[in-house]
């Protein structure tokens, strides 16, 4: 597609549940970023791929996040056992390599009941 | 604190009038980009100054930086009401593992008709 896509859009879950947020970046993008953004609040990196591999876990909060990239395209970003501050919106980007602008997708918002 | 603070939190303006948003950053860094969020969407790059230039413009915005004072502005001259959004300035310090940006928590600017 054109732009960077995210799925869902929105999620509701309850807490303790397991969630797996989707990205489908731009075509031909190597690198490919996680972010998370709580309400009125800046991006906080979470992980960053180039390619299928991860040089940079630094931000994902617990071990209850994990992500991973196939085929140097789709990302999925799994949150297992979920709680409240988890809620938030993640953010998927990507660019043409490392150190160019990032495109964003529009989010998934998650809601931790 | 954080990498990447900008000033002010808000600024509410006039349409015609020029917007002046700041920020300030701690560590050294490849380049500073500037990043606009429209309520309940992505971010969408704006402009990207590397470390070793001073000024920037593209169309009605004009990005300066000043790397003695880790300081940057970006100026939007004659703004308009669509130009309503968050403004987020981001720092690119290139790591061994890769690059990571750090956004800051973001200006609000309303442009009022």
């Amino acid at each position: 597609g054109a732009g960077v896509s995210q799925s869902p859009s929105n999620k509701v879950t309850e807490k303790g549940k397991d969630v797996e947020l989707r990205c489908d970046p731009i075509s031909g993008h190597t690198a490919l970023y996680w972010y998370r953004q709580s309400l009125g609040q800046g991006l906080e990196f979470l992980i960053y791929f180039q390619g299928n591999s991860a040089p940079d876990k630094s931000g994902l909060p617990s071990d209850r996040f994990s992500a991973e990239r196939t085929g140097g395209s789709v990302s999925t970003l799994t949150i297992q056992r979920t709680q409240q501050e988890d809620s938030a919106v993640y953010l998927c980007a990507s660019s043409q390599d490392r150190g160019q602008p990032q495109h964003f997708g529009d989010g998934t918002r998650l809601s931790i009941l | 604190s954080q990498q990447g603070e900008e000033d002010p939190q808000a600024l509410s303006i006039q349409e015609g009038e020029n917007a002046t948003m700041n920020c300030s950053y701690k560590t050294s860094i490849n380049n500073l980009q500037w990043y606009r969020q429209n309520s309940g969407r992505g971010l969408v790059h704006l402009i990207l100054i590397r470390s070793n230039e001073r000024e920037k413009h593209s169309g009605r915005l004009r990005v300066t930086l000043d790397t003695s004072k880790k300081s940057s502005s970006l100026l939007i001259t004659a703004s308009r009401a669509a130009d309503t959004a968050s403004y987020f300035c981001a720092t690119d310090r290139r790591t061994g593992g890769g690059n990571k940006l750090t956004f800051g928590t973001g200006t609000q600017l309303k442009v009022e008709l």
